[in-house]
C-alpha cells in the first residue's frame, strides 16, 4: 500500500521557534509537495520539489523554506514561527513528468503557534 | 492562469438524498487533468477520480458519478443515495501540460449527511 507519512499529527510551537515538518514517501516518487489548508481557502501550495535538492516556490512561500536531501524525504521549515502560520499542513507526492497522475497525500499536521 | 472554483462552501442533505457537488475550472491549456479528492474528518485526502481533457465520457462508480462538460468547463460530482460516511470535504483539482505536476485545488465543499 502506497504511503505518505508526516511525522506529527499535532504540533504546538511558540512564536519565534524554528519548526520542522517532516514528510516521507515510500513510492519512489520524484515530485513532492507541501500545501497549507485553511478554512475557506482550500489547499495552497507552499513549495514543491521535482527532484532531490530541487525546489520551486509555490503560491505562498514567504516565511517557509524546504529541504530535500533524499528522494523519499521532503521537509518544510518555518524559520521563525508566527501565529499566522497556525494551520493544517499537508504533504503530497506524485510521479514525474506526466500530467495524468494523481497526488498521494499524508494525513496532515495541524500546527498551532502560540 | 489555472483556476478551480467550487462555489458551494457547505451542503447538508438528509441520508439517501442525492447530492451534486459543482466544480468549474479555467485553463487555456488543451491538455489537462481533473481530479476529485475526499477529505474525511481524519484529514487525509483520498483520491476518487481522474479525468483527462480528451475524454468527456461520464463515469459511474457505485453511488458516485462524474459529469465532465468541456463546453461549460465543469466537472461535477454526484453522490446517489447519500450515506453518513459520505460526510467529508470534497476537493476538485486541476493539472495541465504546461504547469508540470502542480495541482490547482478548489476551496472545497463540506458535505454533511444527516441521518
Amino acid at each position: 500500500d502506497v504511503k505518505v507519512t508526516q511525522s506529527s499529527r499535532y504540533l504546538v510551537k511558540r512564536t519565534g521557534e524554528k519548526v520542522f515538518l517532516e514528510c516521507v514517501q515510500d513510492m519512489d516518487h520524484e515530485n513532492m509537495f507541501w500545501y497549507r489548508q485553511d478554512p475557506g481557502l482550500g489547499l495552497r501550495l507552499i513549495y514543491f520539489s521535482y527532484d532531490v535538492k530541487m525546489k520551486e516556490k509555490g503560491d505562498i512561500p514567504e516565511g517557509y523554506s524546504v529541504s530535500r536531501e533524499k528522494k523519499e524525504r521532503f521537509s518544510l521549515i518555518l524559520e521563525s514561527a508566527s501565529t499566522n502560520q497556525t494551520s493544517m499542513y499537508l504533504c503530497a507526492s506524485s510521479l514525474p513528468g506526466t500530467v495524468n497522475t494523481e497526488a498521494f497525500f499524508g494525513q496532515g499536521t495541524r500546527l498551532t503557534v502560540v | 492562469a489555472q483556476k478551480v472554483t467550487q462555489a458551494q462552501t457547505e451542503i447538508s442533505v438528509v441520508e439517501k438524498e442525492d447530492v451534486t457537488l459543482d466544480c468549474v475550472y479555467e485553463t487555456r491549456d488543451t491538455t489537462y487533468y481533473l481530479f476529485w479528492y475526499k477529505q474525511p474528518p481524519s484529514g487525509e485526502l483520498v483520491f476518487l477520480i481522474r479525468r483527462n481533457s480528451f475524454d468527456e465520457q461520464n463515469e459511474i462508480s457505485g453511488r458516485y458519478s462524474w459529469n465532465f462538460q468541456k463546453s461549460t468547463s465543469s466537472f461535477n460530482f454526484t453522490i446517489t443515495a447519500s450515506q453518513v460516511v459520505d460526510s467529508a470535504v470534497y476537493f476538485c483539482a486541476l493539472t495541465t501540460s504546461n504547469t508540470g505536476n502542480q495541482f490547482y485545488f478548489g476551496t472545497g465543499t463540506s458535505l454533511t449527511v444527516i441521518p
